[in-house]
């Protein structure tokens, strides 16, 4: 089945280690987006991509990085994590820029900063 | 700016009707979806409006005011399964109409 992969699931690392974050699409779509979600809150889009064009939200923080190498795949790199980034990164799709066009979410990678 | 109200938690019974509330101001607007999410889950589509009126699907109903700058999802004849956040998103225009915005999420607890 077409779907959006994330891993790993589960990912632990230390205060200041950098970390990635993986996101593959089998659906072919040019659109991939990385959210970040705490705990009871709302997701909070960081980054997305269109095809190759890459577009940052204002306030997310450099800390956070993305690269996008193909079609299929695109990474979310956090170069030094603090306590305050711990939250589930999720990982979307969307076929196009045209109105009707959901967004297909992966499963989820939820970050662990000891 | 940007902005989008739920209700933070809603209760129901099995088998009865819930109408989740969703107001937004936003830039621009270029549809709005609602999604749902289990703990712990990714969140799943359930439906989208971009014109005024009601959009049905089986148990699930959205409608979308654009004036007003409201919109709801109807479920009904709830089951246990449906107990979940309903995340209401809204697609506005900056960034060639790639920006969603969610809300908060309305936590649904659906009770025997």
């Amino acid at each position: 089945d077409a779907m959006v992969i994330q891993n790993p699931r589960y990912q632990v690392t230390q205060f200041g280690k950098p970390v990635t974050l993986s996101c593959s699409q089998t659906l072919n779509h040019n659109v991939m987006y990385w959210y970040q979600q705490k705990s009871s809150q709302a997701p909070k889009l960081l980054f997305h991509y269109y095809d190759k064009d890459f577009n940052n939200e204002a306030d997310t923080p450099d800390n956070f990085q993305s690269r996008r190498p193909n079609t299929s795949f695109c990474f979310l790199d956090i170069r030094s994590p603090g306590l305050g980034d711990a939250a589930m990164y999720l990982c979307a799709t969307s076929r196009g820029q045209g109105a009707m066009n959901e967004q297909f979410f992966g499963p989820g990678t939820r970050l662990t900063v000891l | 700016g940007q902005n989008i109200d739920q209700p933070t938690e809603m209760t129901a019974t099995e088998g009865a009707i819930v109408q989740i509330n969703c107001t937004y101001q936003t830039s621009g607007f270029n549809g709005l979806f609602w999604y749902q999410q289990h703990a712990g889950e990714a969140p799943t589509f359930l439906s989208y409006n971009v014109l005024d009126g009601l959009e049905e699907k089986g148990r699930f109903s959205s409608f979308l005011s654009r004036s007003k700058g409201y919109s709801y999802l109807l479920l009904k004849e709830l089951q246990m399964k449906d107990s979940a956040s309903y995340l209401c998103a809204v697609r506005d225009l900056d960034n060639y109409g790639q920006n969603f915005v969610f809300g908060p999420g309305t936590r649904l607890s659906v009770l025997p």
